[in-house]
């Protein structure tokens, strides 16, 4: 792995269902984050995580939920998809904070029907 | 509220000089950050200002007014390839960043 990977590349979702965007790096940073992204918002903050075993809540939390039980992985879950959570997601991390460079992942198309 | 603003789309012609504005009105100030991005591609580093002033990187220039909530990305000898989304965003009182929805630069021969 070189960088940060995103899995899977796209998904078509029924409503309801549940569904978990996996995300890894291998650069060994601190922070890790996950974004929406939609035409004419810009990126929009999910949720983030600062350092192994805390997490934090963004601009669009609700429905959302994320762990990070160790520095690498940082999974986004979907407990139950809605039409409105069709977006591209993109996964990001830096080295400590948001003063630092983010490395993004290729994104994720998500479409819920 | 916190805001960012920027144009949403322009025009430019291959070999001339452009520049993107961006301003800015946000809860604290720790940083301002340009971006690039490639139709379905992921954004990518340019440059990163905290102090005011010009910083240079090639091509590409960025300049960074904090008392006037102001930003520019100047790009050099523009390139068919230069044809992107250019995304501001501002690193807040809370570390986090707020990013504006993107200057579409469409390039033209």
């Amino acid at each position: 792995i070189a960088g940060i990977t995103q899995a899977p590349t796209s998904q078509i979702l029924a409503a309801g269902r549940r569904m978990t965007l996996r995300c890894t790096q291998d650069m060994r940073h601190n922070a890790m984050y996950w974004y929406r992204q939609d035409l004419g918002l810009g990126l929009r903050l999910i949720h983030y995580s600062n350092t192994a075993g805390t997490t934090g809540k963004g601009e669009v939390p609700d429905g959302y939920s994320v762990s990070r039980a160790n520095t690498d992985d940082f999974p986004l879950t979907l407990a139950s998809a809605v039409p409105s959570q069709t977006s591209v997601y993109f996964c990001a991390s830096s080295r400590r904070d948001s003063t630092d460079t983010q490395y993004f992942g290729p994104g994720t198309r998500l479409t819920v029907l | 509220g916190q805001n960012i603003d920027q144009p949403t789309e322009m025009t430019a012609t291959e070999g001339a000089i452009v520049q993107i504005n961006c301003t800015y009105q946000t809860s604290g100030f720790n940083g301002l950050f340009w971006y690039q991005q490639h139709a379905g591609e992921a954004p990518t580093f340019l440059s990163y200002n905290v102090l005011d002033g010009l910083e240079e990187k090639g091509r590409f220039s960025s300049f960074l007014s904090r008392s006037k909530g102001y930003s520019y990305l100047l790009l050099k000898e523009l390139q068919m390839k230069d044809s992107a989304s250019y995304l501001c965003a501002v690193s807040d009182s809370n570390y986090q960043l707020i990013w504006g929805a993107g200057t579409k630069l469409i390039i033209k021969p």
